[in-house]
């Protein structure tokens, strides 16, 4: 079973709107963290939030937000007031345990539209 | 405050060649990742390595090799190179136990 599954390819989003990226994973281990990146063309990987399984509240970095909804295992990034500059592919990521290796989703392409 | 860097930015090699991929992780971080990325598709993970030691692998052949050195630089060794190697290479640093990893801008690597 794959750990981290995103199932939008592909985005559109108004300049100024918000929009939600899903992001579901799979783990038995009780202790994990997510983790959202965000990749321009250029290739770079730039990291965005983090959440910890053990965290009460969701975790906000600016215009991001991570929706955690741990009976679901899912935990969806929002982007608030979109900017063109958002125009990236989007990674969800998760470490378990005490592991350090990162499993990676297949990513979603946003695409902020003027 | 330097990120990740890594070594080359681009690079074509032949089928069977070896090639060496360089990464200087951030300040202060002790453990380096490697990463594939095939085209299209999310980051797979190759290896890790703290205290100079090969820590954790993932669901690579041992065609891949890798290094750390005392100040905490890596390489990814690739021998006898594949069509199926072209992708772009990431490096990752952090600290041991600790997250989350900052990546550096990769190695574009093709094979011809």
């Amino acid at each position: 079973a794959q750990k981290i599954t995103q199932t939008q390819p592909g985005m559109f989003v108004q300049e100024k709107e918000a929009v939600t990226l899903d992001c579901t994973y799979d783990t038995s281990d009780p202790s994990y963290g997510l983790f959202w990146y965000k990749q321009p063309s250029s290739g770079e990987m730039i990291f965005l939030i983090y959440q910890g399984s053990y965290d009460q509240q969701n975790a906000t970095e600016g215009r991001y937000s991570l929706n955690f909804q741990k009976a679901r295992k899912s935990a969806n990034l929002v982007i608030s007031a979109s900017q063109l500059g958002d125009s990236a592919m989007y990674f969800c990521a998760m470490r378990e345990g005490t592991g350090n290796q990162f499993y990676f989703g297949t990513g979603t392409s946003l695409t902020v539209i003027p | 405050d330097a990120g990740v860097t890594q070594s080359p930015t681009h690079l074509i090699k032949t089928r069977g060649q070896q090639v060496t991929l360089r990464c200087s992780p951030k300040s202060g971080h002790d453990t380096v990742s490697w990463y594939q990325q095939a085209l299209g598709q999310g980051p797979q993970f190759i290896f890790q390595y703290y205290e100079e030691e090969e820590r954790q692998r993932g669901n690579f052949p041992d065609r891949f090799s890798g290094h750390q050195f005392p100040n905490y630089s890596s390489e990814l060794n690739v021998n006898a190179l594949l069509l199926g190697d072209s992708a772009l290479y990431l490096c990752a640093s952090g600290w041991w136990g600790n997250q989350p990893q900052h990546f550096g801008d990769g190695t574009r690597l093709s094979i011809l």
